[in-house]
């Protein structure tokens, strides 16, 4: 089964709001990111915070990390129109003996012009 | 970085015929990941595939399904066999530069099995 959960799966907004996604999980990682995918294709990688780690930026985007809670949040601020995509998170760790990242369900986000 | 290349970027096939994607980097990696994404879900993880050795498959996918070659350390491909129309997904390759690291992705291809 997934190991992440996002909410809200999906999320329509106005251009210049801002943004927030949320993801939860069941284990214990060594890290978590998230990724943007465009139209059903290849995945980009967005931003990566570690196990350790809190809190973490880059540009728009903000991402905090509670492991007490299993739990994630992407916040992408003064949102423009070609942030319209679907953003997963993924979790990595140990899953059933191996080193390997897990995917959630995805959050898909519409910014509206 | 990794750039990837992967074709073909989307194909249409009859039942029971087979097809096989390319994924090609452009530096050298260990591992290759080989993921499926159902329409409108999320990526689930085919199989790992090492450079020499045979691909290790995730939990509900076989070899028999899902053969792979993995030639060199910047070449793999995936085939998908025999097809069926719960085969109608998208597929993508992957790499990193170690475990656990962030993946890098190709543009995915777009299979649909009538």
């Amino acid at each position: 089964s997934q190991q992440g959960e996002e909410d809200p799966q999906a999320l329509s907004i106005q251009e210049g709001e801002n943004a927030t996604m949320n993801c939860s999980y069941k284990t214990s990682i060594n890290n978590l990111q998230w990724y943007r995918q465009n139209s059903g294709r290849g995945l980009v990688h967005l931003i990566l915070i570690r196990s350790n780690e809190r809190e973490k930026h880059s540009g728009r985007l903000r991402v905090t990390l509670d492991t007490s809670k299993k739990s994630s949040s992407l916040l992408i601020t003064a949102s423009r129109a070609a942030d319209t995509a679907s953003y997963f998170c993924a979790t990595g760790g140990e899953f059933q003996g191996a080193q390997k990242l897990v995917f959630g369900q995805g959050t898909r986000l519409t910014i509206n012009p | 970085s990794a750039v990837i290349s992967q074709k073909p970027s989307r194909d249409i096939c009859q039942r029971g015929t087979s097809l096989t994607i390319q994924c090609q980097v452009d530096s050298q990696v260990t591992m290759m990941f080989w993921y499926r994404q159902q329409p409108g879900q999320s990526l689930t993880l085919i199989a790992t595939a090492n450079q020499g050795s045979e691909a290790t498959y995730e939990s509900g996918f076989v070899i028999d399904k899902f053969p792979i070659s993995r030639p060199n350390l910047t070449f793999s491909t995936l085939t998908v066999s025999n097809m069926s129309p719960e085969d109608s997904s998208i597929y993508l390759c992957s790499v990193n530069r170690a475990p656990n690291e962030k993946l890098f992705f190709g543009s995915g291809t777009q299979l649909s099995v009538l």
